[in-house]
């Protein structure tokens, strides 16, 4: 069967160290990932963009690896900051370019102080 | 601009009511959708559209239906509504397929008596 997997335990971190997410999926070929931002009670915000050509994607302090072999997405958040404590969701093209998004279940960060 | 608009942004329903989400766009995309986020089980796509006047079913479509009448709005029905309808729905929308990014308003929280 398909399945899109994101690490259901909160990843707990200290202030200024690396966040690390990690996106695997099976039976599935996309040509591209996207990463969203969802803060409580609101809905998800657009963050990044790879396509599976690309094998690292930077903006900011983010930071997105697409490896189609591993049929795995790691997502980093670099000098982590309280402000970057939300559920991260990582989304495929499901089929090949249209409009058909699934969305794996979110990976909540808390950042320590 | 606004965005993507939901209203209203809760709601209570006594089983077998009947009432209308609304989903209003100002960004003129072509592309829009309809998911429901339910504890544990992530994003799920209930119908969606390509333009006006064109719709489609997605992973949960039973117990909806959508029309597309202009580019702008977008309106999910529930016909009978049913205590399992009790979610949190977002409206996204997107210009173009491929590669661009959803745009989510901020959900209508539904619950079902």
């Amino acid at each position: 069967s398909q399945k899109i997997e994101q690490n259901s335990e909160a990843l707990n971190i200290q202030e200024g160290k690396t966040a690390t997410l990690t996106c695997n999926y099976t039976n599935y070929s996309p040509a591209y990932l996207q990463w969203y931002r969802q803060d409580p009670g609101r809905g998800p915000v657009f963050l990044l963009l790879i396509r599976e050509n690309e094998k690292e994607k930077r903006k900011e302090r983010l930071k997105v690896t697409f490896d189609t072999t591993l049929k795995q997405s790691l997502f980093h958040i670099t000098a982590s900051q309280p402000a970057d404590s939300a559920t991260y969701l990582c989304a495929l093209d499901i089929a090949r370019g249209n409009n058909r998004l699934a969305f794996g279940k979110g990976n909540q960060v808390v950042v320590i102080p | 601009n606004a965005g993507v608009t939901q209203t209203p942004k809760f709601q209570v329903l006594k089983t077998g009511q009947s009432m209308t989400l609304q989903c209003a766009q100002d960004m003129n995309h072509e592309y829009m959708s309809w998911y429901r986020q339910d504890p544990g089980m992530g994003l799920r796509l209930i119908h969606y559209s390509v333009g006006a006047g064109i719709t489609d079913q997605g992973e949960v479509p039973n117990g909806y239906n959508v029309s597309r009448s202009t580019t702008e709005d977008f309106p999910l029905r529930l016909l009978s509504a049913a205590p399992s309808q009790t979610s949190v729905y977002f409206c996204a929308s997107r210009k173009g397929q491929g590669t661009q990014p959803q745009h989510f308003g901020d959900g209508t929280r539904l619950s079902i008596l």
